[in-house]
Order: structure tokens, then C-alpha cells, then sequence
């Protein structure tokens, strides 16, 4: 059975004080691995996609990397704007269903 | 930028009642899905549809449930006789032939069934 699993579950920074989420995977043929973010009341937010071990993506203060049973998020230099909850999610057929992660709340203080 | 919009944003009904959720897609985009979000759980796959049919769907997307674009914009959930565990946050989201397998959601539908 497929399975998402995150570490930590909650995570609070100092502002600047940088940090990596995990995201440990099992499926059968990952056909991509997604770093959303969610604020409180909102839908997820896309941010990356990574489709084969040794891919790295960057954004302004992340980046994802991806191994072949895992994915970390790390936040550089974190700022306040940076507080959510970070969702990973797999697929495995193309135009199929996420499967979620439970996320990392991120928690940046000034 | 172009965006998935979903209304009402808060729905409250009562249990038994039948509720519509409805979805803009992003223009152009050929996929989409119905996921829901029950409070501090995680994100769940209900259905996706592509070309007025279903083309998977979830144990949780029973016969209460149901989908349909009606129109060349709009893509609905039907729940037909809520019950109190059907509350939740509602998403629909949609891939597109440019981003063929990013999902991009909505803002959401929070259904409380009282």
C-alpha cells in the first residue's frame, strides 16, 4: 500500500534559523513528488515537482530534493511569511490522484 | 494568473440534506478532481474526471456522491443526504495540457453538517 509519511510534525523557527522537512515515501512507480503549502484555511498552494532521484528544485527561500524512498523541504533563512503547513504529496499515474502527507506545520518567529 | 475558484465558501446544512459544490477550473485544463480535508487530518482523494467521466474514485465516493460539468466552466460534487461525518473542507482542483501533472487548487468549501 502506498504510504506518505512526515517528519516532524510541527516545527518552530526562529526567523533566519534554517531548517529541513522530511517527506518518506513508499509507492509502486512514483510518477511525482509534490511540495505544496497550505495556510490555515486555504487550499494548497503549489510550489514544486520532482520526478526522478537526484532532482533538485529551488524557490526563493526552498528547496526540495528527492531521493528514491524520500524528499526533504529545506527553508533557508526562514522569515515569518514563511509560517505554514508544508504538504508532500505522490503519484503514481500520470493525471492521477495525490496521495497527502499529514504536513509540517512551520511555525517562523520573528 | 489564472485561478480555481470554488463556491460558497462556507456551506452549513442539515444532516440529510443534499448539497452542490461548485468549481471554475482554470480555463483550458482537462483533468479534474475532488479531494476533502477533514479537521487536522489530512488531505484526501475523492474523484477525478476527465472527459464527463469519472476515472477513479475513492471508497469514500460512494452512491451519495456524485459529480457532473454541466457546462464548459463549472464542475460540481453533489453530496445527496449529508451526514455529520461529511463535514469537512471540499477542494477541487485541475492539470492542464501545458502543466500536465501539476494539480492546482482551489480555495476550498467548508461544509458543516449539523
Amino acid at each position: 500500500e502506498d504510504q506518505v509519511t512526515q517528519s516532524p510534525e510541527a516545527l518552530r523557527l526562529q526567523e533566519g534559523e534554517s531548517s529541513s522537512l522530511n517527506c518518506s515515501y513508499t509507492v509502486s512507480g512514483l510518477r511525482g513528488l509534490f511540495w505544496y503549502r497550505q495556510d490555515p484555511g486555504k487550499g494548497p498552494e503549489f510550489l514544486f515537482t520532482l520526478y526522478s532521484a537526484g532532482e533538485e528544485k529551488e524557490k526563493e527561500r526552498l528547496k526540495a530534493t528527492l531521493t528514491k524512498k524520500e524528499s526533504f523541504l529545506h527553508i533557508t533563512a526562514p522569515k515569518p511569511e514563511d509560517s505554514a503547513t508544508y504538504l508532500c504529496a505522490v503519484q503514481a499515474d500520470s493525471w492521477g490522484k495525490l496521495q497527502f502527507g499529514a504536513g509540517t506545520q512551520v511555525v517562523v518567529t520573528p | 494568473e489564472p485561478e480555481v475558484t470554488q463556491t460558497p465558501s462556507h456551506q452549513v446544512t442539515q444532516m440529510g440534506q443534499e448539497v452542490i459544490l461548485r468549481c471554475v477550473p482554470i480555463s483550458n485544463h482537462l483533468y479534474f478532481y475532488w479531494y476533502r480535508q477533514i479537521l487536522g487530518q489530512k488531505v484526501e482523494f475523492l474523484v477525478s474526471f476527465y472527459n464527463n467521466e469519472i476515472s477513479e474514485k475513492s471508497e469514500i465516493f460512494d452512491d451519495q456522491f456524485s459529480v457532473e460539468r454541466p457546462d464548459g466552466s463549472n464542475f460540481t460534487l453533489k453530496i445527496r443526504s449529508t451526514k455529520l461525518e461529511d463535514s469537512a473542507m471540499y477542494f477541487c482542483a485541475s492539470i492542464g495540457r501545458q502543466s500536465w501533472e501539476t494539480q492546482y487548487f482551489g480555495p476550498g468549501t467548508r461544509l458543516l453538517v449539523l
